[in-house]
């Protein structure tokens, strides 16, 4: 499975768009890009997958370029209720022992007011 | 819709004693997932059930943890003995099927279990 590269944390105020770019240089062919959010004390919660261009749905985008080797998660407007670590992971179903799941140390925003 | 549960939510216990986590899936969900989580790290999958039979126990410490799902619905994580290094999240979450659909399934998750051993 494609190790993954986020930064480690990131600040932004209420309002403004955030960005949270992942390296996956390795990314197979059948592989997707999904992102999970997790407050504290909570299990993770999915947010966004896609495999290819860009991904919209009603809380996030999900940018991915043509040779698929990174993504970019942009949340527009930001609350403080965004501050969350945030995973990006790369998998895919290839039968057997599928759909599992790796995460890295993901990305820590913190939303100021 | 209910979301998976998870007991108990917080347990503290001694090393070499043992201790069971248990797990209600969403309704349907036909694969179910135990995770741990170290504080400051990302969930690390421990074993995965599609039904009552298990896909991938990789990365399970088999000399002590052990997990079954009875009937395929709920789940148990057992600790036996504990370590001071168990301490952590566990993690359990579900999904439907899964298998052979392409893309990866999301996940549910549920509340978590925080373990401390002394």
């Amino acid at each position: 499975l494609a190790k993954t590269t986020q930064p480690i944390s990131m600040d932004s105020y209420e309002g403004q768009e955030v960005n949270i770019t992942c390296s996956h240089n390795n990314i197979a062919t059948n592989d997707y890009i999904t992102w999970y959010q997790q407050f504290p004390s909570q299990g993770p919660r999915f947010i966004i997958q896609g495999y290819k261009t860009k991904v919209t749905n009603e809380v996030a985008s999900l940018f991915i370029p043509a040779d698929r080797k990174s993504s970019t998660l942009s949340l527009p407007r930001v609350s403080l209720s965004d501050t969350a670590v945030y995973y990006c992971l790369v998998g895919g179903d290839y039968g057997g022992a599928t759909n599992k799941l790796i995460f890295g140390t993901g990305t820590l925003l913190a939303v100021q007011p | 819709e209910a979301g998976v549960a998870q007991s108990p939510r917080y347990k503290i216990i001694e090393k070499r004693q043992s201790v069971a986590f248990w797990c209600n899936p969403i309704s349907g969900h036909a694969t179910l997932y135990w995770y741990q989580q170290i504080l400051g790290q990302g969930p690390k999958l421990l074993i995965q059930f599609q039904n009552n039979g298990v896909v991938d126990d990789s990365q399970l410490p088999k000399d002590r943890f052990s997990a079954e799902r009875l009937k395929g619905v709920d789940s148990t994580l057992k600790i036996q003995p504990a370590k001071l290094e168990d301490s952590a999240v566990y993690l359990c979450a579900s999904s439907l099927g899964g298998v052979g659909a392409g893309w990866v399934v999301e996940q549910f998750f549920g509340p978590g279990t925080r373990l401390t051993v002394l």
